[in-house]
């Protein structure tokens, strides 16, 4: 089983659509949970941070399942913009192994 | 705009030559990273260093060299590459796990390395 497991894709929505996406990882003591956004040709950027009382930041909520070793992110109202590939990320314990998940590519169309 | 630079952006180099990638920060993050993401995969991190020392080293072999001269400069130092090393080289940097937020990782742009 991989560390850091990722909905397949790729995702293909037309504007306006909410779309989620989920990601599973095995170490249960792993400390800390990211979104990273990654556009064609370009470096990973941090889209946000995931608690277990759930974050939202605009369009974007994410969600913590510690129990489950689930986390997930949903993206309201797609904008052409959001297309990109979006990546789970888990800190190991320790806090310094970053582990990151295979990445959804998400197409969102006019 | 990211405050990590990585120096060149792209680097064209022969199996027998010796390079290096030059990585910078400038927040003040006490842990420094280097990663290889190869198309259509998700970065793959090779080595951690925390206040300057070598904490993580993801079995990555010996003719890639990580040096960390200080807590703001990362360096990676090339010699006898593959061309299977063809890839993109992220540097990363980060407060640490006790640094709060969580050890957010922020990353550069990126040095596309090609090996001939």
């Amino acid at each position: 089983r991989k560390e850091v497991e990722q909905d397949p894709g790729p995702f293909n929505v037309p504007e306006g659509a909410t779309v989620a996406f989920n990601c599973t990882y095995s170490n249960s003591a792993s400390q800390s949970f990211f979104w990273y956004r990654q556009d064609c040709r370009k470096e990973p950027k941090l889209l946000m941070s995931v608690y277990s009382s759930g974050n939202e930041d605009g369009r974007f909520t994410a969600q913590l399942n510690r129990a489950s070793q689930y986390i997930s992110l949903l993206i309201r109202d797609s904008k052409l913009s959001d297309s990109a590939t979006y990546l789970c990320v888990v800190n190991g314990p320790g806090g310094f192994k970053t582990i990151f998940g295979a990445g959804t590519r998400l197409f969102v169309k006019a | 705009d990211t405050e990590v630079t990585q120096t060149p952006k792209h680097l064209v180099m022969g199996m027998t030559n010796k390079k290096s990638l030059k990585c910078e920060q400038h927040m003040g993050h006490r842990a420094m990273y280097w990663y290889k993401q190869k198309a259509k995969k998700p970065p793959e991190l090779m080595f951690v260093y925390s206040y300057e020392k070598l904490s993580i080293n993801e079995s990555v072999p010996s003719r890639f060299s990580p040096e960390c001269p200080n807590s703001s400069l990362l360096n990676l130092h090339l010699h006898a590459l593959q061309p299977e090393d063809s890839a993109l080289y992220l540097c990363a940097s980060s407060q640490g796990p006790t640094g709060g937020s969580g050890n957010t990782i922020y990353f550069g742009e990126g040095s596309w390395l090609t090996v001939v």
